[in-house]
């Protein structure tokens, strides 16, 4: 069975105060890696796609790395609306359409 | 482009009663599922759909049917509501290939809730 577990649960940050998320996972063969976020009361908005070890990707503050167990989402001197609940799943290799989601970090960024 | 659209944004059901929820998509993506978000759980998948004419079910199926008659709508049906199907649900989209297969769009959500 595929497992997405992602720490910390909840995280506030200072803006300006750098750190990372983490989406550690199992899965019988990746096809890829999903970083979303998701504002309160909207539904998830795509970020990145990550596909094979060693593979990173950037959009304005946040970074995106991936190793064979697990991901990392790096958030470089976060800014207030930068607040949100990050969301990473992963897609089984073979065919399958089914993603299997974590429970998301909610991250906090005062200012 | 409007993306992807859901109705109603709200909905309250007494047990055993149905009702549709609807979802469009106007970026003419082959791929359609449909979503439901539990408080402490992630996303789990109701159904699925790879094209017109083609349904398959995903991990929480039970409780729900879809059809899909057309590439735009996709529609998902409580045949007999309960109680453990209040939830917040959302209708997802993307392509099946091209550069942009893995981009999934998704709805604003329908947030329901079975008395």
């Amino acid at each position: 069975e595929d497992q997405v577990t992602q720490s910390p649960e909840a995280l506030r940050l200072q803006e300006g105060e750098s750190s990372s998320l983490n989406c550690s996972y199992t899965v019988s063969g990746l096809r890829g890696l999903f970083w979303y976020r998701q504002d309160p009361g909207k539904g998830p908005e795509f970020l990145f796609t990550l596909y094979s070890a060693g593979e990173e990707k950037e959009k304005e503050r946040l970074k995106a790395t991936l190793t064979k167990k697990e991901s990392f989402l790096h958030i470089t001197a976060p800014k207030p609306e930068d607040s949100a609940t990050y969301l990473c799943a992963v897609h089984r290799s073979g065919g399958s359409y089914i993603p299997t989601f974590g429970r998301g970090t909610s991250l906090i960024v005062h200012p | 482009n409007a993306g992807v659209t859901q109705t109603p944004k709200f909905q309250v059901l007494k047990t055993g009663q149905s009702m549709t929820l609807q979802c469009a998509q106007d970026m003419n993506h082959e791929y359609m599922s449909w979503y439901r978000q539990d408080p402490g759980m992630g996303l789990r998948l109701i159904h699925y759909s790879v094209g017109a004419g083609i349904t398959d079910q995903g991990e929480v199926p039970n409780g729900y049917n879809v059809s899909r008659s057309t590439t735009e709508d996709f529609p998902l049906r409580l045949l007999s509501a309960a109680p453990s199907q209040t939830s917040v649900y959302f209708c997802a989209s993307r392509p099946l290939s091209g550069g942009t297969a893995d981009t999934q769009y998704f709805g604003p959500g329908t947030r329901l809730t079975v008395l």
